[in-house]
């Protein structure tokens, strides 16, 4: 059973620009959750998608957002980029919505540099 | 909301002792307590959880204690062996039925098994 892929998995951007980062779960997943990691914060939540709907959001500016396919497939994109945002994303899914339903399939992650 | 502290943020232990990681977490609501390991260019892979009707779960070498008065939980691992290094996080939920919050991490603890 493939697990969780995200693509790319490394990319350098400079401030201002924008980036799209991609998620496919796990197979019969329904629930694609985003987390932002750093040295100093550790892991953040930023917001989960189930059925394509986002049912929750963490306290992220609105410069993240993200969507969900119909396939289960997840997109993030952070716009307008700043050096703060040069972090590993992480995507996790999941088979049921909520974070006390069980476990999380996390990917290897997204490296961004933002320079 | 939320808030999850763990300590100690380095733990360098001898192989074949045990090793314990402490988490507190500020909402007396949260209710599902995971631990997950992060091994270096991976994404974090969950390794036991809790819930809140539970005082202690075993797991082979691992286990993990939940003192909800007190709003502390533990992980142990016990007999440690080289393959145990790596970063250990706890989390905590709130999320009830459907709700869809995600989970609040600590900012985890570097395991280091010396030979």
């Amino acid at each position: 059973k493939a697990g969780v892929t995200q693509t790319p998995r490394y990319l350098i951007k400079t401030r201002g620009q924008q980036v799209t980062l991609s998620c496919s779960p796990i197979s019969g997943h329904r629930s694609v959750s985003w987390y932002q990691q750093t040295p100093g914060q550790g892991l953040q939540f930023l917001f989960e998608y189930f059925s394509e709907t986002q049912r929750n959001k963490g306290n992220f500016p609105g410069r993240f957002s993200g969507r969900q396919f119909s396939n289960s497939r997840s997109e993030m994109n952070v716009s307008t980029l700043e050096l703060g945002d040069s972090a590993l994303y992480l995507c996790a899914s999941s088979l049921f919505s909520g974070g006390n339903t069980g476990e999380l399939f996390f990917g290897e992650g997204s490296r961004l540099t933002v320079l | 909301g939320e808030n999850v502290e763990q300590h100690p943020s380095t733990l360098s232990v001898q192989e074949g002792d045990s090793a314990v990681i402490k988490c507190t977490y500020s909402d007396s609501a949260s209710n599902y307590f995971p631990w997950y390991k992060q091994e270096l260019g991976k994404g974090p892979q969950l390794i036991i959880d809790i819930r809140s009707n539970v005082g202690e779960k075993k797991d082979q070498r691992i286990a993990v204690t939940l003192n909800k008065t007190a709003k502390h939980f533990s992980l142990h691992i016990t007999e440690t062996q080289p393959e145990d290094s790596a970063v250990y996080f706890c989390a905590a939920s709130i999320g009830s039925g459907g709700g869809a919050d995600g989970l609040t991490f600590g900012k985890g603890t570097h395991l280091i098994i010396q030979p």
